[in-house]
């Protein structure tokens, strides 16, 4: 059972850029959500999707977007980048299920985005 | 709304020593609740988790018991090693929400 995946490891991008970054999610899984980390701080929920569609979104402005693709795999994209963008972008999976009461999440190791 | 609150850190102890790292919660409804770590290059692990009140999840030496009364899951382990130091973050979610809130984290440094 893999576990999941994201790339790049770091990325270095200027203000103004547009950057997108990718995630594998883990075998079995039909969701990933996607949380945005600064230093120091806890991750914050950027959205989440379910059978390629948003199925719930955060406080964070219509330039982050996302995809997710058939085989679960997802990307968030992120516009017009703003120094306060730098932070560790973290990818979870997780299996959603109506019979389920909660869903437990795993989280991939996360993509380093500095904003110069 | 739903919140997290974590004792700030850093908890610095010697190895052997007891640990403690409150949390504290708001929510609407009847959350699940977690404690994830975080060590250093690293994205999150799932330690433990508990689904309702009076359940006590427990993980690798670690406990921590949802109280619905006082709206806590404080973690707690009894002889810490330097191995734990790490930092460990509070979290909930909701039936069928499956967003999940953080705490700011408390990060752990166990010395020998």
């Amino acid at each position: 059972e893999t576990g999941v995946t994201q790339s790049p490891t770091h990325l270095i991008k200027t203000r103004g850029q547009q950057v997108t970054l990718r995630c594998s999610s883990q075998s079995g899984h039909n969701t990933v959500s996607w949380y945005q980390q600064a230093l120091g701080q806890g991750p914050q929920f950027i959205f989440q999707y379910y059978r390629e569609e948003e199925n719930g979104r955060g406080n964070f402005p219509p330039r982050f977007s996302g995809l997710q693709f058939p085989n679960y795999s997802s990307e968030l994209n992120v516009n017009a980048l703003e120094l306060d963008d730098s932070a560790l972008y973290l990818c979870a999976s997780s299996l959603l299920s109506g019979t389920r009461s909660y869903n437990e999440q795993f989280f991939g190791p996360g993509t380093r985005l500095t904003v110069l | 709304g739903n919140s997290v609150t974590q004792m700030e850190g850093p908890v610095t102890l010697s190895e052997e020593a007891f640990l403690t790292i409150n949390c504290t919660y708001t929510a609407t409804g009847y959350p699940s609740l977690f404690w994830y770590v975080q060590y250093p290059g690293e994205g999150l692990q799932l330690l433990l988790k508990a689904t309702k009140a009076d359940d006590k999840g427990s993980n690798k030496g670690f406990e921590a018991t949802y109280r619905k009364e006082t709206t806590s899951f404080h973690l707690e382990k009894g002889s810490v090693q330097v191995s734990d130091s790490a930092v460990y973050f509070c979290a909930l979610t909701r039936y069928n929400f499956n967003k999940f809130y953080f705490g700011s984290g408390t990060k752990l440094n166990v010395k020998p």
